[in-house]
């Protein structure tokens, strides 16, 4: 079974720090994603990253940045954390075409004050 | 662009009752079709999925049908238990728009009392 794990469940930052978000997959998937969920808005793409190195920008890059150094392992990172980036932060990775199944983290909440 | 359109919930359910939760989509291409589903506490999780017009997904007593005539892919179970109760995503991949990314809907959530 795949599994994708993310760092922390939950974070609590403050205005201005420096954030990483961690991600690791165990099954050698070349795609890997980071949305954030937000009520009412449904899940939306930050960044994705179909090979090592490799990164492209999804619908909100704004703010964020994306670091993917190994296969197994996607970070996100807030450059300098503000309270409208709190939120349910959702890992997830794939493999080959975009029709193959993505598989999720458990999501991390982060609370930004 | 591509989009995502599924019926606003919350949806509240008496257990055993027939469910019925919208999506329709708007695609440049021939799109696939799933439905996801995120029980409290956890990621998404793939449900069921479609890749061509007319084909039927099933999974844990959930059906969903390609529907191309109506750009649909309504998602049906036929007796709801509370362990049903979660938020549903319909969701597309349209290989036609050169991307490796899903569109989403926003989401749906059932929740199904005793």
């Amino acid at each position: 079974d795949v599994k994708v794990t993310q760092s922390s469940r939950y974070l609590v930052k403050r205005t201005g720090e420096k954030v990483f978000l961690e991600c690791v997959q165990d099954m050698d998937h070349e795609n890997m994603f980071w949305y954030r969920q937000d009520p009412g808005l449904g899940l939306r793409l930050i960044y994705f990253s179909y090979d090592v190195k490799m990164k492209e920008k999804g619908d909100i890059p704004e703010g964020y940045s994306v670091s993917r150094e190994k296969k197994e392992r996607f970070s996100l990172i807030l450059e300098s954390a503000s309270t409208n980036q709190t939120s349910m932060y959702l890992c997830a990775s794939s493999s080959g075409t975009g029709d193959s199944p993505l598989h999720f983290g458990n999501g991390t909440r982060l609370t930004v004050t | 662009g591509d989009s995502v359109t599924q019926m606003e919930g919350p949806v509240t359910l008496s257990e055993e009752a027939f469910l019925t939760i919208n999506c329709t989509y708007t695609a440049t291409g021939y799109p696939s079709l799933f439905w996801y589903v995120q029980y409290p506490g956890e990621g998404l999780q793939l449900l069921l999925k479609a890749t061509k017009a007319d084909d039927k997904g099933s999974n844990k007593g959930f059906e969903a049908t390609y529907r191309k005539e109506t750009t649909s892919f309504h998602l049906e179970k036929g007796s709801v238990q509370v362990s049903d109760s979660a938020v549903y995503f319909c969701a597309l991949f349209d290989s036609g728009a050169g991307s490796y990314q899903l569109t989403f809907g926003k989401g749906t959530k059932l929740s199904v009392i005793p």
